[in-house]
């Protein structure tokens, strides 16, 4: 049983380029979210899915888009990159519902110059 | 704005001692409390889910508990190993369905 994938796992791209990071969910699992971790922080929350919508946001510019297909995989899309988002994006997937633990990628390192 | 908080920030320790950090919470709106441990280039790896007031979970060598009321649970590893030399993040979960909130983590290096 494969775990949470993500791809790619590195990545760099320029200010003001685009980037696409994509998520495969553990089997079973319906719910996708996506989290930043910057150097030195906890993850922090930008947004969930859950039947191909976003369901929740965090504190994150619109600039920050995703997409859930029907077999729960998900695209976070980040436009207009400024360095500040360097950082690296995880993605968990869960179950919804109750307390349901979430279980994470190993994350894609996003580096802007 | 949710605010948790974890401390020490780091900890270096021997192997063998046993050792234990806090994560804070806000005791209102409470539903779940996570612990994770993060090792260098791995996935975060899911220890505990804590919803009790009072609740006390054990993995091996691993225990945590929780008290809802104060807004903290303890994280303890008794006998540290080396590979038990990881980062390990708390998150709070205010309601069903609720984004996960994430404390800064507590870096743990275990001396051989």
């Amino acid at each position: 049983d494969a775990g949470v994938t993500q791809s790619p796992t590195h990545l760099i791209k320029t200010r003001g380029q685009q980037v696409t990071l994509r998520c495969s969910p553990k089997s079973g699992h319906d719910t996708v979210s996506w989290y930043q971790q910057a150097l030195g922080q906890g993850p922090q929350f930008i947004f969930q899915y859950y039947e191909e919508e976003e369901r929740q946001r965090g504190n994150f510019p619109d600039r920050f888009s995703g997409h859930q297909f029907p077999n729960y995989s998900s695209e976070l899309n980040v436009n207009a990159l400024l360095l500040g988002d360097s950082a690296l994006y995880l993605c968990a997937s869960s179950l919804m519902g109750n307390e349901e633990t979430q279980y994470f990628g190993p994350g894609t390192r996003l580096l802007v110059l | 704005i949710l605010n948790v908080e974890q401390s020490p920030q780091s900890l270096h320790v021997q192997e063998g001692d046993s050792t234990n950090f806090t994560c804070s919470f806000p005791s209102s709106n409470f539903y779940a409390l996570h612990w994770y441990r993060w090792e260098t280039a791995k996935s975060p790896e899911a220890l505990f889910v804590m919803t009790l007031n009072g609740d006390e979970k054990k993995k091996g060598r691993i225990s945590a508990t929780l008290n809802t009321k104060e807004g903290y649970s303890y994280l303890y590893i008794k006998g540290s190993q080396p590979e038990d030399s990881a980062t390990y993040l708390c998150a709070f979960n205010h309601g069903y369905g609720q984004n996960f909130v994430f404390g800064p983590g507590t870096r743990l290096s275990v001396l051989p």
